[in-house]
């Protein structure tokens, strides 16, 4: 089955860019969907399809996927941008849903 | 508004049966697929079943096929998940989401519940 690999932390000062990264073999031919979790709440979209946004989420968060890796790049990190980040992609060969391990973003 | 609450979480026995619903809002129901969602305490998500807009369709991970069963009822706006030979591993918050196709193929979950909790513990 298919597999995506996260770092497991990113540490960012405020102010700063937080790039998180997600790795898969042939990565760049699947689209790429990126979730923010915080701390007992549930998951929010916040990029979809490598690099769009939904409607409510800021410009801040952007994604790009090329290759092997695909990253979320979250510009002028806020102290309420601490939370685990997920990508996420479907794999067509198994009809299933694969998440990443997850990574922690830390806002110093 | 678009809304979906999950119910019917519990403490199982190892072995047991359980049978989660997930009631939706804020959108028409029967144009859109669904899938549960689970998270283990601590851990991160792992996709459980999905289930296409007219349930014709519905696929499983391998930790749940054959013990999973995922349904819906488009007249009562409503997703289940059945749950049979229930392990500690299945023990998790489940939440029920809303998923969205794109042209290419591709699928991704736009709205989520809050999850039901289920642990399964003798």
């Amino acid at each position: 089955s298919y597999v995506l690999t996260q770092p497991p932390s990113v540490s960012v000062a405020p102010g700063q860019t937080a790039r998180i990264t997600c790795g898969g073999n042939n990565l760049g031919s699947n689209s790429v969907h990126w979730y923010q979790q915080k701390p007992g709440q549930a998951p929010v979209l916040v990029v979809y399809d490598d690099s769009d946004r939904p409607s409510g989420i800021p410009e801040r968060f952007s994604g790009s996927n090329s290759l092997n890796t695909a990253t979320l790049t979250i510009s002028r990190v806020e102290a309420g941008d601490e939370a685990d980040y997920y990508c996420q992609v479907w794999d067509s060969p198994t009809d299933h849903y694969v998440f990443g391990p997850g990574t922690k973003v830390t806002v110093l | 508004e678009v809304q979906v609450v999950e119910s019917g979480g519990r403490v199982v026995r190892p072995g047991g049966s359980l049978r989660l619903s997930c009631g939706a809002s804020g959108f028409t129901y029967d144009d859109y697929g669904m899938s549960w969602v689970r998270q283990s305490p601590g851990k991160g998500l792992e996709w459980v079943a999905g289930i296409n807009w007219n349930g014709g369709t519905t696929n499983y991970a391998d930790s749940v096929k054959g013990r999973f069963s995922i349904s819906r009822d488009n007249a009562k706006n409503s997703l289940f998940l059945q749950m049979n030979s229930l392990r500690a591993e299945d023990t998790a918050l489940y939440y029920c989401a809303r998923w969205v196709p794109l042209v290419r193929g591709q699928y991704y979950f736009d709205y989520w519940g809050q999850g039901t909790l289920v642990t399964v513990s003798s």
